[in-house]
């Protein structure tokens, strides 16, 4: 079982709000990622950080920002939400052995009305 | 443009069968090739990681193989169970950068009936 977690599972919330999903994990791995998946669709990789102060923009173009002030902790912050932002999104880490496996969380399960 | 097909995109079977998942990739330069098992609203969960070296990996009663090169793989469940139940995602890694790009199919949705 993977040291990693996700708050909170689920959300609902109005347009417009300000929210920030949280993602921790205690293996003390330097990286760091956000994925973004629909539903029957493959995950995109949104957000990722090399270790404490970096972070970096992924494939997938997102209006959502992270940081990563310490090695366990890795937020993302959407300033403003919109229905476009329905999704669900799951938070991950890794070591870094070429053949690093990458442990993933619970996700969250985002529903923007 | 790198990009991994995965097939069926959905299947049924019996409990206590066998079947086999499928999966194409054109990612390049290769690294290393994962199956990964993911529960409804739940977060992937690797089964087997394989490199260029290695043609077959086993799980308990997940086997995987890979001919890289035909860049194919597949992912063989044996005796299948009600748990098995789930969406299996091939993902492939590039050698290309300093992250380790990963590239993920859409995943076969797998269905175990009683």
């Amino acid at each position: 079982e993977a040291d990693i977690y996700q708050t909170p599972r689920y959300l609902v919330i109005g347009t417009g709000k300000k929210i920030t999903l949280e993602c921790s994990q205690t293996m003390g791995h330097d990286k760091m990622y956000w994925y973004q998946q629909d539903p029957g669709m493959e995950l995109h990789l949104i957000h990722y950080s090399y270790g404490v102060n970096s972070t970096e923009k992924g494939d997938l173009s997102s209006e959502s920002t992270v940081s990563r002030i310490r090695t366990e902790h890795f937020p993302l912050t959407l300033e403003s939400a919109r229905p476009s932002h329905t999704s669900q999104y799951l938070c991950a880490s890794s070591g870094q052995a070429q053949t690093y496996e990458q442990y993933f969380g619970p996700g969250t399960r985002l529903t923007v009305t | 443009k790198n990009q991994v097909e995965q097939s069926p995109q959905s299947l049924i079977i019996l409990e206590g069968k066998n079947c086999t998942l499928q999966c194409n990739y054109t990612v390049s330069p290769f690294s290393n090739l994962r199956w990964y098992k993911q529960d409804t609203g739940r977060g992937p969960v690797s089964l087997t990681i394989m490199t260029f070296s290695e043609n077959t990996k086993s799980n308990g009663r997940y086997t995987a193989t890979l001919d890289a090169d035909t860049k194919q793989s597949s992912l063989h469940i044996t005796a299948s169970q009600l748990s098995d139940s789930a969406s299996y995602i091939c993902v492939v890694a590039d050698r290309g950068s300093t992250l380790g790009r990963l590239y993920f199919g859409r995943g076969t949705q797998l269905t175990v009936w009683p």
